[in-house]
């Protein structure tokens, strides 16, 4: 069974709102997570990593105030798209790392209109 | 990490083994070699992991050379509802997963 959810599911807004994304361990605390995009066609592309109790890590090139990462429980990480706007639409899934495995959620559906 | 290069698609035959290949020639001793499988709109689902010999598990079985340089992810019996696309992926224990392109196997009745 699953082990990662995410909610919501999809999520439509208008531009210039800001939009959270919630992504939860099931059934494990989780003190790492990591959070990945992926534009339609195109392969997962990771964000950052979330890290519990301090600050995420973000990979080259990703905005970390644009894309809020907040790791405050050992079950929880959320991210928040900051003023989105219609480039900011894709795929965003995130993953736990589970001894030497991770484990990725369903996906949620950000379209900015 | 090291990369891995994979063919972009393949077919394969319902019922039929599918077999999947994955070169990884810059593997450093530490890296295992992943395997993850993406179907359309989901998100990715673990198949199998290995470091250096054959892994089996109750999806597939994953054969590793002896050099690591390559691998293949090796489905069995091949239903409609493996077509996907099918990620190798190089890391460490506990690293960074870095997806490329992978392979699209789409499975025909």
């Amino acid at each position: 069974g699953a082990v990662v959810s995410q909610h919501p599911s999809w999520v439509i807004c208008k531009s210039g709102t800001s939009v959270k994304i919630e992504c939860r361990s099931l059934d494990f605390q989780a003190t790492t997570m990591f959070w990945y995009r992926q534009f339609p066609k195109q392969s997962l592309m990771l964000m950052a990593t979330s890290n519990e109790g301090s600050k995420a890590t973000y990979e080259q090139g990703v905005e970390k105030d644009k894309f809020l990462i907040n790791h405050a429980s050992l079950t929880l990480s959320t991210l928040t798209v900051t003023s989105a706007h219609p480039e900011d639409s894709s795929f965003y899934i995130c993953s736990e790392r589970r001894q030497e495995t991770q484990y990725f959620g369903p996906g949620t559906r950000l379209l900015v209109l | 990490d090291a990369k891995t290069t994979q063919p972009p698609s393949m077919d394969c035959a319902e019922g039929r083994a599918a077999n999947l290949p994955c070169n990884h020639s810059t593997i450093s001793g530490n890296e295992y070699v992943y395997w993850y499988r993406q179907i359309h709109s989901q998100g990715p689902q673990y198949i199998i992991h290995g470091l250096k010999n054959n892994e089996t598990n109750e999806m597939a079985s994953l054969i590793i050379t002896e050099d690591r340089k390559s691998s293949t992810l090796i489905l069995p019996h091949a239903t409609l509802r493996d077509t996907a696309v099918y990620y190798c992926i190089v890391a460490s224990q506990g690293g960074k997963l870095i997806f490329g392109q992978g392979t699209e196997l789409s499975v025909k009745p």
